[in-house]
């Protein structure tokens, strides 16, 4: 089944505390993204991917890394979390970034206290 | 940088009627805009988009409609649903910024009550 998985689902952590959102994807998609989703200011995203090696800013990347070392895997990395990081995390990808369908995960909801 | 503002932020109707969801982009550029729904606890998904070459565009009870002069682009609803119900998010495609991706409105709660 073509599909976008993620993991954890759900986390709750303290502050400082490093952790990573794993995200796979197995319909071999070059583009991959990171988004954030906050009540009242819809979905942003935080990193992306156009190919293995190679990832940029979205518009809120502050306190996150990414790496793309292969297709498939795109993880989200918070090295020191904190609270204004608690959100619902969307990983997306798409065949390319043009006129194509993003298929998104089933989230990651992120409790930092 | 694309800036897409979305009208309403919740609209309820009851079921048979007509919904409408609008949505206005600043960056004439864009080429490219697609909508999506996302259900309660669900993830987002594309129900539907439309080219800058296209002025509108129907799939059964859906349809969307641009208008490129204007920079702004509509979802239209028709004989409501109960499953209608979710966020819409509508969004905006920039053709002149390497690898960004879209850019989404800040969402519409439509409720649909029978």
């Amino acid at each position: 089944e073509a599909q976008v998985t993620q993991n954890p689902r759900y986390l709750i952590t303290v502050t400082g505390k490093k952790l990573t959102v794993t995200c796979s994807q197995n319909m071999n998609h070059e583009y991959m993204s990171w988004y954030r989703q906050d009540p009242g200011l819809g979905l942003r995203q935080i990193y992306y991917s156009m190919n293995v090696e190679v990832t940029d800013k979205g518009d809120v990347p502050e306190g996150y890394k990414v790496s793309r070392k292969e297709k498939r895997n795109f993880p989200l990395i918070l090295e020191s979390p904190s609270p204004n990081q608690t959100s619902l995390y969307f990983c997306a990808s798409s065949f390319g970034r043009s006129y194509n369908e993003q298929f998104f995960g089933p989230g990651t909801r992120l409790t930092v206290l | 940088g694309e800036n897409v503002e979305q009208h309403p932020s919740t609209l309820s109707v009851q079921e048979g009627d007509s919904a409408v969801i609008k949505c206005t982009y600043s960056d004439s550029a864009s080429n490219y805009f697609p909508w999506y729904k996302q259900e309660l606890g669900k993830r987002p998904q594309l129900i539907i988009d439309i080219r800058s070459n296209v002025g509108e565009k129907k799939d059964q009870r859906i349809a969307v409609t641009l208008n490129k002069t204007a920079k702004h682009f509509s979802l239209h609803i028709t004989e409501t649903q109960p499953e209608d119900s979710a966020v819409y998010f509508c969004a905006a495609l920039p053709s002149d910024q390497a690898g960004t991706a879209l850019i989404f409105g800040k969402g519409t709660t439509l409720s649909v009550s029978s």
